[in-house]
């Protein structure tokens, strides 16, 4: 059975940096690609980026809003996808999830809470 | 960019009624990258459909998926309880992908 779990949201003050993970089973990691979408409260979807299959090199690729700012990793040793959001803004706010590939499998979402 | 806009914003309708979500775009979509997603309340969004007219597993029959070029439908044939959510269309064959701002089906 596929499962991802996020972990690593909070209360974070704008301008720093926070890490989510995404724990990952039931599949090879390293074969699939990774996005990770955001909700911000009361609003609807939004791509943040994804990090492709090894196979494919895990090139990334990121929305406009936060190419710059955020990095996708993977450890695939671990099985674990990383989120890295730098210089965070209000903005920032919302749920994030990763999911499998372009969204087949969701995790139930991290809350990220950018403020002063 | 493109653009996404579903249309209704919002649809009332009763249990066993048909419904119809509308979903264009701002210019031509590979129709191998067009999806759409359902969201209950509190829930993740979960995937119905990819690839235009291609069910998830696990996803009833009465979900259809049509469309090329620019429109898109999704078809709810029978509403049943459970189907009263958010539905968004995403296209995920051109950097950024984009959502719809989402159609809400409602109990009338």
């Amino acid at each position: 059975e596929v499962q991802l779990v996020e972990s690593g949201g909070g209360l974070v003050q704008p301008g720093r940096s926070l890490r989510l993970s995404c724990r990952t089973s039931g599949f090879k990691f390293g074969d699939y690609a990774m996005t990770w979408y955001r909700q911000a409260p009361g609003k609807g979807l939004e791509w943040v980026g994804f990090i492709r299959a090894k196979t494919y090199g895990a090139t990334t690729e990121y929305g406009p809003s936060v190419s710059g700012r955020f990095a996708i990793s993977g450890d695939y040793s671990r099985g674990v996808a990383y989120l890295q959001m730098n210089n965070l803004q209000i903005d920032d706010t919302a749920m994030y999830y990763c999911t499998l590939v372009h969204g087949i499998y969701w995790g139930q979402g991290t809350l990220v809470t950018v403020s002063s | 960019e493109i653009v996404l806009t579903q249309s209704p914003g919002t649809l009332s309708l009763s249990p066993g009624e048909r419904a119809t979500l509308s979903c264009r775009a701002s210019q031509t979509i590979n129709t191998r990258f067009l999806g759409w997603f359902q969201q209950r309340p509190g829930q993740a969004p979960r995937l119905l459909i990819y690839g235009t007219s291609n069910r998830t597993t696990g996803i009833p029959d009465r979900f259809r998926g049509s469309g090329s070029g620019t429109d898109f439908t999704l078809t709810i044939t029978r509403l049943e309880p459970e189907d009263f959510a958010v539905y968004y269309c995403q296209q995920y064959g051109n950097s950024p992908w984009t959502f719809g701002q989402g159609t809400k089906v409602e109990v009338k």
